[in-house]
């Protein structure tokens, strides 16, 4: 069975500086996908970055970036300079093998500060 | 619109009472995920379709929930005898193979239920 962990129930980060959203996962397949996306307060879930399990580059998209560090078996999000609309929720997410459906963990609020 | 479309936005209904969703995937998008979301807590997995057929359930989906997907176009949840513990966010999402690799899942923008 898989598993996603999210540790940081809150973090806090100061306008224009970067943060680090921490994702760990547990799976004993050789083949799979890591997502994020950000949820804000409208309720839409909005896909942010995917990075493959064989996929040799960190996945990159604007600010965002996917520090994939597979034998600690980590996929932390990295936003670059913050803005105020970055304030959300933020889940990881992961697709295993043969099977289609993402599983999520528990999500990171993330507030911005000005 | 080219999204994920969920109707009603929200919905308030009486305890005991039916209630049904409808989501309108993608329209290119062959596979459609049905999800529950709580406060607090992550989207958790209710249902798969791949074009019209059921292919997974989760055990959090009780006899009370139903889906489907008729033509393997829109699909429906429904909940039968409503309780106070279905209050929550239900979220559609739609994706479709892209080559060798599926792409990511799009979500609706969910209906919000509260069971009074």
């Amino acid at each position: 069975a898989q598993k996603i962990t999210q540790t940081q129930p809150g973090m806090f980060v100061q306008e224009k500086e970067a943060v680090t959203l921490d994702c760990t996962y547990d799976t004993s397949d050789p083949s799979y996908g890591l997502f994020w996306y950000k949820q804000p307060s409208s309720g839409e879930m909005i896909f942010l970055i995917y990075q493959g399990s064989y996929d040799q580059q960190n996945a990159t998209e604007g600010r965002y970036s996917l520090n994939f560090q597979k034998a600690r078996k980590s996929a932390n999000l990295v936003i670059s300079a913050s803005q105020l609309g970055d304030s959300a929720m933020y889940f990881c997410a992961m697709r295993v093998g043969g099977s289609y459906i993402p599983t999520f963990g528990r999500g990171t609020s993330l507030i911005v500060h000005p | 619109d080219t999204g994920v479309s969920q109707n009603p936005r929200h919905k308030i209904t009486k305890r005991g009472q039916n209630v049904t969703f409808r989501c309108d995937p993608i329209s290119e998008h062959n596979r459609l995920y049905w999800y529950r979301q709580t406060l607090g807590q992550g989207p958790e997995f209710l249902t798969y379709f791949q074009n019209e057929a059921q292919l997974e359930k989760s055990r959090l989906l009780s006899d009370r929930f139903s889906a489907e997907r008729p033509k393997g176009s829109f699909s429906t949840l429904e909940i039968q005898r409503t309780e106070q513990g279905d209050s929550a966010m239900y979220l559609c999402a739609s994706s479709q193979r892209g080559g060798e690799v599926d792409t990511e899942a799009f979500f609706g923008q969910g209906t919000r239920l509260t069971v009074v």
